[in-house]
């Protein structure tokens, strides 16, 4: 199975900050269509996951553009360029490249 | 709108069968995935299984001696069956179309 990295496992911010968050997969998720199934997701405290990022870069409807994916192959970021207090919380990477899909371990980003 | 609503049994015996139903509206399961995850008390998330638009399933490598995924799509509904279930499983489970999710439903393992 594919395995996700995802670090840092905990991430300190104040309101305004840009962070980034990394998930190194254990093998490429290039698939042979030619896309890479590399989504982000946000879990609030209490709630289920929601979709950020899907297909790397691709910004899910409703969701505000400080949010932004990247990478190829095995490296992919997240960044929030200027961290909002609803933006804290666990953030997953998840792969659907290869079955069974794989999740990250999350990163918390909680409030400096 | 969209919708899935999971429901199922809150308690579970160790050893016994879990039963769990994704009731989903606003889309066609002939024409969407619909995943079930999981998450044991404060830990992460963990993809459990899918059922296909096509109908055919996926499982995790870990539980697919014990799981099955099934739908009707007359009812528009998914079905997750686990067996042999340990303490190890007691979690909330999540369906969802990753951009659309449930609520979850807490199942706990205990006798």
């Amino acid at each position: 199975d594919v395995v996700l990295t995802q670090t840092p496992p905990t991430l300190s911010a104040t309101i305004g900050q840009s962070v980034s968050i990394s998930c190194r997969s254990s093998q490429s998720l290039l698939h042979s269509n030619g896309n890479t199934y590399l989504n982000w997701l946000l879990q609030r405290p209490g709630q289920p996951p929601q979709l950020l990022i899907y297909l790397v870069s691709r910004l899910e409807s409703g969701v505000p553009n400080r949010f932004s994916g990247s990478g190829s192959g095995t490296d992919f970021t997240l960044k929030i360029s200027g961290v909002e207090a609803e933006d804290l919380g666990v953030y997953y990477c998840v792969q659907s490249t290869h079955a069974p899909h794989t999740f990250g371990a999350g990163t918390k980003l909680e409030l400096k | 709108q969209v919708q899935l609503k999971e429901s199922g049994p809150g308690l579970v015996q160790p050893s016994q069968t879990l039963s769990l139903t994704c009731t989903v509206s606003g889309f066609s399961l002939t024409s969407n995935s619909v995943h079930w995850v999981r998450q044991p008390p404060g830990k992460g998330l963990e993809w459990v299984g899918a059922i296909w638009s096509g109908g055919s399933t996926d499982y995790n490598s870990a539980l697919k001696s014990r799981l099955s995924i099934s739908r009707d799509t007359s009812k528009s509904q998914v079905f997750l069956k686990m067996n042999s279930l340990q303490t190890e499983d007691t979690a909330i489970y999540f369906c969802g179309s990753f951009d659309y999710w449930g609520q979850g439903v807490m199942v706990t393992v205990s006798s």
